[in-house]
């Protein structure tokens, strides 16, 4: 089975520039997650969908971060524009239903800001 | 917000030892989860306990549950330099089955 692709796998960016990070689920998932994870911390989570609708982004900074699912399936999550404290890994994890089930991680994006 | 929160944050044992990580959470789950993290494999997902479960076993692995105190352990037996990672409690819960994660234990297992 294949596992949840993630890329770019790293990206160095300037302060105040966009990043995009793209996610394929494993196939038949339902539930995506973007989480991201500061140097030394645990992943923070920061938007989930159910099929192509969000059910939860309370810690996703609207004002500079923004996510899509399309048709269900794939999904990006973008940042603009970047700051310094952006620099972390960016995972996406994948579950059969969300309801009671594993998540299955992708490598992450790592991303630093200068 | 971190859920879970994970005690020691770092362990240091000899091969062959036990290890006991531990984690409490605040607000009531549908289940815990423990993951593992080290830098080839990323996050890999261990073990689920649901929460009227009590204990659950998998090959070396041991999760205990107490809902009454909030809190949950992970004893890894007979560890092996590859148990050298961090470890995660993941706490699953609500209506939306938000998963939230812990500061985790960095443990270390000597040759």
């Amino acid at each position: 089975e294949a596992g949840v692709a993630q890329s770019p796998r790293y990206k160095i960016i300037e302060k105040r520039q966009s990043v995009a990070f793209w996610c394929n689920p494993i196939s038949g998932h339902a539930t995506l997650y973007w989480y991201q994870q500061i140097l030394g911390q645990g992943p923070k989570l920061l938007i989930q969908f159910q099929n192509n609708g969000v059910v939860d982004d309370s810690q996703l900074p609207k004002d500079r971060f923004s996510a899509e699912r399309l048709k269900g399936v794939d999904s990006t999550l973008k940042i603009q524009p970047a700051k310094l404290e952006d620099s972390a890994v960016y995972l996406c994890a994948s579950s059969a239903t969300g309801w009671g089930t594993e998540a299955f991680f992708g490598q992450g994006t790592r991303l630093t800001v200068v | 917000s971190q859920q879970g929160e994970e005690d020691p944050q770092a362990l240091s044992i000899q091969e062959g030892e036990n290890a006991t990580m531990n984690c409490s959470y605040k607000t009531s789950i549908n289940n815990l989860q423990w993951y593992r993290q080290n830098s080839g494999r990323g996050l890999v997902h261990l073990i689920l306990i649901r929460s009227n479960e009590r204990e659950k076993h998998s090959g070396r692995l041991r999760v205990t549950l107490d809902t009454s105190k909030k809190s949950s352990s992970l004893l890894i037996t007979a560890s092996r330099a590859a148990d050298t990672a961090s470890y995660f409690c993941a706490t699953g819960g609500g209506s939306n089955y938000k998963l939230t994660f812990g500061k985790g234990t960095l443990l270390t297992v000597n040759p």
